[in-house]
């Protein structure tokens, strides 16, 4: 069965912070991998990865997959109370399960003025 | 706003009751998926239809059934509604697999359903 588990489950931080969001993966034929931010109610979509090593980037945050690992990070740099939310990782599969998304337990990120 | 509408927004029922959601994609979205939230199991996907045919299926319940109409647009059928029922259900969607952002998929803003 597909597998999504992210860390940390929570982090409080300070405005100006820098943080790292964890996200590892068990799939079989792996099509992609996706970040999502879901602040009141539905999740926005932020970066979707398909290649190994290459970053992408939007303003302050920035995301980078390892397929040999099995995991993707999420950066946020210099952040803002504006970026407290639940982060969700998420992961597309072929095969038979191709289009259905499978989510880690996300992060739930607090910026502290 | 992602172009994905959902209604209703909220929803306040009994146990043993039948429910509908609907949920109109994003404009040129083949593909309609249905997720479900709740506290203790996060996002869960329940079932995908591209096109107007079932696509992809997860853990839905044999309580729930889903169809997507020939407008693109998409139900979601809960029927004898339990109270482990209760969550928010959201729907995506995402473009052809042949048109640019094909895998991304965008939500709408949900329904939030209150089993009582």
């Amino acid at each position: 069965e597909d597998k999504v588990v992210q860390s940390p489950l929570s982090l409080v931080v300070h405005e100006g912070d820098t943080v790292t969001l964890n996200c590892s993966y068990e799939v079989t034929n792996f099509r992609s991998l996706l970040w999502y931010k879901q602040e009141k109610k539905a999740p926005t979509f932020l970066f979707m990865l398909t290649s190994s090593g290459i970053e992408k980037k939007s303003g302050r945050l920035s995301s980078i997959l390892d397929k040999k690992e099995l995991f993707s990070i999420l950066n946020i740099t210099a952040t803002q109370t504006g970026d407290s939310a639940i982060y969700l990782c998420a992961v597309n599969a072929g095969g038979t399960s191709y289009g259905k998304l499978t989510f880690g337990q996300g992060t739930i990120l607090t910026v502290h003025p | 706003d992602s172009g994905v509408t959902q209604t209703p927004k909220h929803l306040i029922t009994a146990t043993g009751q039948r429910v509908t959601l609907r949920c109109s994609p994003r404009s040129g979205d083949l593909s309609v998926y249905w997720y479900q939230q709740s506290l203790d199991q996060g996002l869960q996907f329940l079932i995908q239809y591209y096109n107007g045919e079932e696509r992809a299926k997860g853990n839905i319940l044999e309580r729930f059934s889903a169809q997507q109409f020939p407008d693109l647009h998409s139900e979601l059928n809960l029927s004898s509604l339990e109270l482990g029922d209760s969550a928010l259900y959201f729907c995506a969607s995402s473009p052809s697999a042949r048109l640019a952002g094909r895998g991304r998929q965008f939500f709408g803003p949900g329904t939030r359903l209150t089993v009582l």
